[in-house]
């Protein structure tokens, strides 16, 4: 069976240039989640959807960045302009049920460095 | 200038001993707690996971304690193999679909 499915793996991309992180949950999955990290914060939650509908986005650090989810097979992280403090390996996750297991299944992982 | 990044917790187990990993959690709500294992150049994967009814649980190679008292939570891997080398996390859930993931330890296997 397919995992989480993340795209692009590594992106390398100067300061001011908007980027898209692109995910595809593993089929019949409910929830979607992104995450951050960095060796300064660690594993940071960014938000997260439940059947497609944006659920917490608390930890969206700030308007440059958005997130999107059009249909149950995808999902999109963007960041407008970037900067180069928003270098960090993002992850998608998803989950068959968040409210009774919580378990997440992630991907690979998207690593982003902002020159 | 360049940022210094945090130095993880770091244990190093000779191959065939037993690793304990801790982790002290936060929030007294939590109810359930799940441990993930981080291989470099990966995404975290799912290990094992224990509720707040339970303060023992028990996988294939690895046990996982909770003791609410202290809200402490604990990792044992049995026969520490190679491939075992990691970085582990413990995550705690105090709300609906919201995991809070720790900082992490790092695991070195040595020969």
């Amino acid at each position: 069976d397919a995992g989480v499915i993340q795209s692009p793996r590594h992106e390398v991309t100067e300061m001011g240039q908007e980027v898209t992180l692109r995910c595809k949950p593993i089929s019949g999955h409910n929830s979607l989640f992104w995450y951050r990290q960095t060796m300064m914060r660690g594993l940071e939650l960014l938000i997260y959807f439940n059947n497609n509908v944006p659920i917490d986005d608390s930890g969206m650090p700030e308007d440059r960045f958005s997130a999107k989810m059009p249909n149950a097979s995808f999902s999109t992280l963007k960041i407008q302009p970037s900067e180069p403090r928003d270098s960090a390996v993002y992850f998608c996750a998803s989950s068959g049920d968040a409210k009774n297991t919580g378990e997440l299944f992630f991907g690979e992982g998207s690593r982003l460095t902002v020159l | 200038g360049e940022s210094v990044g945090l130095h993880l917790p770091t244990l190093s187990v000779q191959e065939g001993d037993n690793s304990i990993i801790n982790c002290a959690y936060s929030n007294s709500a939590s109810d359930y707690f799940i441990w993930y294992k981080q291989e470099s150049g990966k995404g975290p994967q799912f290990i094992i996971d224990i509720r707040s009814n339970m303060d023992k649980r028990q996988g294939q190679r690895v046990t996982v304690l909770l003791n609410k008292t202290v809200k402490h939570l604990s990792l044992q891997i049995a026969a520490t193999q190679p491939g075992d080398s990691a970085v582990y996390f413990c995550a705690e859930k105090a709300s609906w679909g919201k995991l809070q993931f720790g900082a992490g330890t790092q695991v070195v296997v040595t020969p």
